[in-house]
């Protein structure tokens, strides 16, 4: 099982600070890495796909990365909104798994 | 818009069976393009992929839960069913149907949840 892990596991930020969370992988995935947005009691929304693919209808702040084993999600310009969790998920190898989550809290 | 709608039983007694259904409007679970899964989340914890389903009735499962889990679809009810076999307070979260955009891909579209709560 491929298990990915993220840092930080919590963050509190500023408005218009720049967000950074990484997901590293446990062994090599290629771009199948998804990064999903969950607020509150929200369902996830799907935010990025295949590493740094953009999502119609996401703001333009959001976007991803990839360096080898090691995924990006940044958000460039923090806003009150995207006050939530934040998962990545790869879709490699079964079963499919997901990070641990990150909490990302405005000030 | 697509739509995805869970339903449940809420609580569920330890040992006994679950059950879920989620019904698609909005778009056609017999569009070959896209696969249909269950995840839950347990309170307070993280995402756990359960199964997937394709149209045709091939089916993927987490290996934890395979000897316990049956996905499902019904094409003329446009609903993915889910059974959970000998459940233990382990198996209570909030449960989430959602699309997947081909059958090692990305979750897109998301239900709002059921939670089932198992008791003792």
């Amino acid at each position: 099982e491929i298990v990915l892990t993220q840092s930080p596991d919590f963050q509190s930020l500023t408005p218009k600070e720049k967000m950074t969370i990484t997901c590293r992988a446990s062994e090599s995935i290629g771009s199948s890495l998804h990064w999903y947005q969950q607020k509150g009691d929200q369902s996830p929304k799907l935010i990025i796909k295949y590493a740094s693919q953009s999502i119609s209808g996401v703001p333009s702040r959001f976007s991803g990365s990839a360096s080898g084993t090691d995924f990006t999600l940044t958000i460039n310009g923090l806003e009150a909104e995207d006050a939530a969790t934040y998962y990545c998920h790869q879709s490699t190898s079964l079963p499919w798994t997901f990070g641990q989550g990150t909490k990302v809290e405005i000030k | 818009q697509l739509q995805l709608q869970e339903s449940g039983p809420g609580l569920v007694k330890a040992s006994e069976s679950l059950s879920l259904t989620c019904t698609v409007s909005g778009g056609f679970i017999r569009q070959s393009d896209y696969y249909w899964g269950w995840l839950r989340q347990p309170p307070g914890e993280g995402l756990e992929w359960v199964a997937t389903v394709f149209f045709d009735g091939s089916a993927y499962y987490n290996p934890s839960l395979k000897s316990r889990v049956t996905i499902s679809v019904d094409m003329s009810k446009n609903q993915l069913s889910l059974r959970l076999n000998s459940v233990t307070a382990a198996d209570t979260a909030v449960y989430y149907c959602a699309r997947q955009g081909g059958s090692y891909s990305y979750f897109d579209s998301w239900g709002q949840g059921t939670r089932v709560t198992v008791s003792s």
